[in-house]
């Protein structure tokens, strides 16, 4: 079956980065494109981007451009995303989803000094 | 960005009972390509957010046909018939006609 599996919770600096993984098993990786999602605590959903990992085409949302960066390494089926420049405002749950269907547990980071 | 408006924002419901969902958008959501890519998630709590219904009224594999969706262009619902425990939860309605893709605010579903 379709598993996302992501990497532990984060607890990082104000000014950092961090990089979560999003492991995919059950499927031909390269077939489908991973989307990276944000929920800040008790509120709602917002779409950070998509990577392809068989081209390794990546599209932002404009709101996130220079603050996330994916990439995968298709030995390993699995897909990463860089935050950086941390500031409160990134604390939240970040999920990965095989497109519109399938959804990793959710990684949750937290920035505080 | 299109702006997806989802009311009522929270819902109270007797067991076994029926209720429904709505959720605006901003602007038409049916692609050049002739489909409406208008999705329903049910986020339990403390889950990742789960599939129910694709392209407006499609349910997805597993989902109980308690669930329906319906609407076209600007305007959908999300009918939940014969409500179980296990369908409590925040809904949202999800957009990916339009780039980039935009969720509804949230539909909180609690017993009466």
């Amino acid at each position: 079956q379709v598993q996302l599996q992501q990497s532990g919770a984060e607890l990082v600096k104000p000014g950092s980065s961090v990089k979560m993984s999003c492991k995919a098993s059950g499927y031909t990786f390269t077939s489908y494109y991973i989307y990276w999602i944000k929920q800040r605590p008790g509120q709602g959903l917002e779409w950070i981007g998509r990577i392809g990992p068989g081209s390794g085409d990546t599209n932002y949302n404009e709101k996130f451009k220079g603050k996330a960066t994916f990439t995968v390494d298709k030995s390993s089926s699995t897909a990463y995303m860089q935050l950086s420049s941390l500031t409160p405002e990134d604390t939240a749950v970040y999920y990965c989803a095989r497109e519109r269907v399938y959804w990793g547990q959710g990684v949750m980071v937290t920035v505080s000094s | 960005d299109v702006v997806m408006t989802q009311t009522p924002v929270s819902l109270s419901v007797s067991l076994g009972g029926q209720t429904s969902i709505s959720c605006r958008s901003s602007q038409s959501l049916v692609h050049s390509d002739g489909n409406t890519y208008l999705y329903w998630y049910l986020q339990k709590p403390g889950q990742s957010p789960q599939l129910l219904i694709y392209k407006v009224s499609n349910r997805f594999s597993g989902v109980p046909d308690r669930f329906s969706g319906s609407g076209s262009g600007t305007d959908f619902t999300l009918k939940i018939s014969r409500v179980e425990p296990e369908d409590l939860g925040v809904y949202y309605c999800y957009q990916g006609t339009h780039y980039p893709p935009t969720f509804g605010g949230g539909t909180k579903l609690e017993l009466k």
